[in-house]
């Protein structure tokens, strides 16, 4: 149970095209997802919290103009990089919580597997 | 804010042998939750093993096990009897008490080598 998936695993633009990144909780229903960036050999930078049918909570620093995100139902939310260039290169990972499985204030975050995107 | 400080950068160890990873953090919050996950090549995440702040107990799981020093604010991770599949990266992670949605914060991370 609690899986998570992210299509694509990898995907490859033109600097100026737009990329759309999914993340989907297979087996529950995630009220919240958040979206990570991770450069090589660096950690995850969170870069927004999204809650269903709200608009994304993003972290200082992050261009909500540039990095579109879109959580329109419990099971998908969508992360989408206009213009992109390749300083946007990188690794994208998405986590969700099942509320149905907190415990008190604990609520394990499951991760997908990862979308690598590089920009030409 | 919270920040989550792990000084060692890289770390290897021969199968079988024990190894301890690090960990520090900073925060002015009374009840919170500690973590590590494992980041294998393949880059997906996996909890490692979480603490409860309230709980002066220190967390097992099977190999791993952690020394949670509250007052120090320290949270290492023990791995014993090291095995080739422990090869990965490794954060320490945080997560505030309030709110079931509340955010991690991880650290910089520490590249685990096992050798044979």
């Amino acid at each position: 149970g609690a899986v998570v998936s992210q299509h694509p695993s990898w995907v490859i633009c033109k600097s100026g095209t737009s990329v759309k990144i999914e993340c989907r909780s297979l087996d529950f229903q995630a009220t919240t997802m958040f979206w990570y960036r991770q450069f090589p050999k660096q950690s995850l930078m969170l870069m927004a919290t999204s809650n269903e049918g709200s608009k994304a909570t993003y972290e200082q620093g992050v261009e909500k103009d540039k990095f579109l995100i879109n959580h329109a139902s419990l099971t998908l939310s969508t992360l989408t990089v206009t213009s992109a260039h390749p300083e946007d290169s990188s690794f994208y990972i998405c986590s969700a919580n099942d509320p149905g499985l907190a415990v008190g204030a604990y609520n394990e975050q499951f991760f997908g597997p990862g979308t690598r995107l590089t920009v030409l | 804010a919270q920040t989550v400080t792990q000084s060692q950068p890289e770390m290897s160890v021969q199968e079988a042998e024990t190894v301890t990873l690090s960990c520090t953090y900073d925060t002015s919050e009374n009840n919170y939750y500690l973590f590590w996950y494992k980041q294998p090549p393949s880059r997906q995440m996996i909890l490692v093993i979480r603490q409860e702040a309230y709980k002066q107990q220190n967390a097992t799981e099977n190999r791993f096990s952690v020394n949670f020093q509250k007052a120090a604010k320290s949270f290492s991770l023990k791995i014993s009897d090291s095995q080739l599949g422990d090869t990965a990266m490794y954060f320490c992670a945080f997560k505030s008490y309030t709110g079931t949605a509340s955010k991690l914060t991880f650290g910089t991370g520490t590249r685990l080598q096992v050798t044979l």
